[in-house]
């Protein structure tokens, strides 16, 4: 069975600073792992994912991911926040890169001040 | 290009009423899955959709089924709601290009 764990479901950072959302997962499977942003009162945006080869993921608005196979981790971060950076970020875990159900977290809510 | 799209916005419905949800999946899509967001949770799977054919079920009762449509859109279908039933529903569709599963804005399902 796979599950996934947000540590943290709310976190507050200052304009600027380094923002750290951490996520682990469970897999008896090789995993897909998926990070994905949701503003309030819309659906989900995919961020970033993880398939295979390199195990430091870049994605949209700065964020960046890197998959440790040997942590079972999916941290994401972004060297500097930003004001619209505010959201809830859900981390996702699939069997395969194919149209499986995906696995998520409960959220990190992530507050940014100015 | 269409994203996915899903009708109504918002829904008020009594316990025990039947309640139905629509999407359309984005253009060049055949695959829809439908997930339930309670407030201050994460998605959770409720069943996939594949050409038209039911393709995985998560661990919601029978009292939940669905459609999908030839033209790959599908309906989520509810008999005999809840109070727990009330939360986000969310529809994601999924193409063989990337197998992203791209969502959709949800239908806000309040149940008194």
């Amino acid at each position: 069975a796979q599950s996934v764990t947000q540590l943290g479901s709310h976190v507050s950072v200052s304009e600027g600073a380094l923002v750290l959302l951490r996520c682990n997962y469970s897999s008896s499977v090789p995993p897909y792992l998926f990070w994905y942003v949701q503003y309030p009162n819309q659906g989900l945006q995919l961020l970033l994912k993880y398939t295979t080869g390199a195990t430091l993921v870049k994605g949209i608005n700065g964020f960046e991911a890197e998959f440790k196979k040997s942590e079972t981790s999916f941290h994401l971060t972004k060297p500097s926040a930003h004001m619209s950076d505010a959201a809830e970020y859900f981390c996702a875990v699939t069997r395969s890169y194919n149209t499986d159900k995906l696995i998520f977290g409960t959220g990190t809510r992530l507050q940014v001040f100015p | 290009e269409t994203g996915v799209t899903q009708s109504p916005t918002h829904l008020i419905k009594t316990r025990g009423q039947q309640v139905t949800l629509r999407c359309s999946s984005q253009s060049g899509h055949n695959t829809v899955s439908w997930y339930q967001q309670a407030l201050g949770q994460g998605p959770q799977f409720i069943f996939q959709y594949y050409r038209e054919e039911e393709n995985g079920r998560g661990n919601f009762p029978p009292r939940f089924s669905g459609l999908q449509f030839p033209n790959y859109s599908s309906e989520l279908n509810v008999n005999a709601l809840e109070l727990d039933d009330s939360a986000l529903y969310l529809c994601a569709s999924a193409g063989t290009e990337n197998y992203e599963q791209y969502f959709g804005p949800g239908t806000r399902l309040t149940v008194t």
